[in-house]
């Protein structure tokens, strides 16, 4: 199956800072790229849709300056927490579907956001 | 809006019984239904998905759109199925919209040998 990688798998950043996670598809083109984000024992709820060459599309509640999310290329989307704060702790994952038309979307392991 | 409620939020079972996962869905179109398996230190993975209605690993799960549900089965469970089971919909529009998915709360399957 198609691989979707995300980096780092943990990260521990200080209050106020900034943080990028990256999410890449392996060994396959991905017009589009989805954030999601998961809180302890919660179900995942999705932030934001990242489409390559075009701003990403937040869901509701999302502020978009807080995550700025970049598809610069057809493997690759970013996601950065923009000063972070406690609350954004949380674990963020991002999947990606080959193609326009595939039925299935491809997860990346996740990353684990940590501020103090 | 499109809602995903799995209303155990843990099951657990002895090997050999049958296990089913309950899946309640709540859309106004016509949604696509997935149901995702998170192993134990694993990422998120596709299990099956209406459309292609076949049968993972003995799993098998059918769309009832009167009741709205999308319950997932299994006759006879066995100790490698314990994982955190998530069912999802996707609204359908076409391409990338399955992607775009509404997940259920998940339930935590247990199969005790």
């Amino acid at each position: 199956g198609a691989v979707v990688s995300q980096h780092p798998s943990r990260v521990i950043c200080k209050s106020g800072t900034s943080v990028k996670i990256e999410c890449r598809s392996l060994d396959f083109q991905a017009t589009t790229m989805f954030w999601y984000r998961q809180f302890p024992k919660q179900s995942l709820m999705l932030m934001a849709t990242s489409n390559e060459g075009s701003k990403a599309t937040y869901e509701q509640g999302v502020e978009k300056d807080k995550f700025l999310i970049n598809h610069a290329s057809l493997t690759l989307s970013t996601l950065t927490v923009t000063s972070a704060h406690p609350e954004d702790s949380s674990f963020y994952i991002c999947s990606a579907i080959p193609g326009i038309s595939n039925t299935e979307a491809f997860f990346g392991q996740g990353t684990r956001l940590t501020v103090v | 809006a499109q809602r995903v409620t799995q209303p155990e939020k843990l099951l657990s079972v002895f090997k050999g019984a049958p296990v089913e996962l309950k899946c309640n869905y709540s859309y106004s179109g016509s949604p696509e239904l997935f149901w995702y398996v998170q192993y134990s230190r694993q990422r998120l993975q596709l299990l099956l998905r209406h459309i292609s209605r076949e049968s993972i690993k003995g799993f098998t799960a059918d769309l009832n759109k009167g009741e709205t549900s999308f319950h997932l089965k299994k006759p006879f469970a066995q100790e490698e199925d314990s994982a955190m089971y998530y069912c999802a919909l996707s609204g359908y529009a076409g391409g990338t919209s399955y992607g775009k998915l509404t997940f259920g709360q998940g339930t935590i399957l247990t199969v005790h040998p």
